[in-house]
């Protein structure tokens, strides 16, 4: 079976400009959410979404902004490109769509890293 | 508050067992797992426990849980050159979907 798989694997961008990342999840899991790791840090969340709906938000900008389609796919924008939101974004998949007393796990995908100059 | 620490660098002989310590600050947390980062590469995921067990034992790899202490450690047996890499704590509290991440320890496995 396929993981968790991203693209594009790398992106360069500038300052200023728009980038849309994708993810798709593991088949069978409907809850996707994104992480963006900053080098030498832990990853950090900002968003999850679970059947199309957005369920969760970290603190990050309203520049940042997802979405989830019908196949369960999910698309990550983020506009006016800092220098600082050069990271590697994650995508993860989840199992389960409830919380309280169901085994769940998360799997994550490879990344795309993105370099803002 | 919302935190979870970890030392930055472990550094073993091969063949040597590793532990690789976490302390979280949230005492509803309910899942708490370890994942291993190589270099390059997205997040692996090597184990996890429920809070309401004390250890769990994974072939090479042993997790304990100190609930009262907020503490959690990761044991690997027989440390192998290829265990070296990045070994990120993370704790999921019931009521939020989300994972809390440590800073990761980058473990070096010497030969």
């Amino acid at each position: 079976d396929a993981g968790v798989t991203q693209s594009p694997t790398h992106l360069i961008k500038t300052r200023g400009q728009h980038v849309t990342l994708r993810c798709s999840p593991i088949s069978g899991h409907k809850s996707v959410s994104w992480y963006q790791q900053v080098l030498g840090q832990g990853p950090q969340f900002i968003f999850q979404y679970y059947e199309k709906e957005e369920r969760g938000r970290g603190n990050f900008p309203d520049r940042f902004s997802a979405r989830q389609f019908p196949n369960y796919s999910s698309e990550l924008n983020v506009n006016a490109l800092l220098l600082g939101d050069s990271a590697l974004y994650l995508c993860a998949s989840r199992s389960r769509g409830r919380l309280a007393g169901v085994q769940e796990t998360q799997y994550f995908g490879p990344g795309t890293r993105l370099l803002v100059l | 508050g919302e935190d979870v620490e970890q030392s930055l660098f472990l550094s073993v002989r091969e063949g040597d067992s590793s532990v690789i310590n976490c302390t979280y600050t949230d005492s509803s947390s309910t899942y708490l797992y370890w994942y291993k980062q190589e270099p390059g590469a997205g997040l692996q995921l090597l184990t996890y426990i429920f809070s309401n067990m004390d250890m769990k034992q994974d072939q090479r790899l042993t997790v304990l849980l100190n609930k009262k202490d907020k503490h959690l450690s990761l044991r690997i047996a027989d440390t192998q050159t290829g265990d070296s890499a990045i070994y990120f704590c993370a704790e999921r509290m019931d009521s939020s979907y989300k994972l809390i991440f440590g800073s990761g320890t980058r473990l070096l496995v010497r030969p």
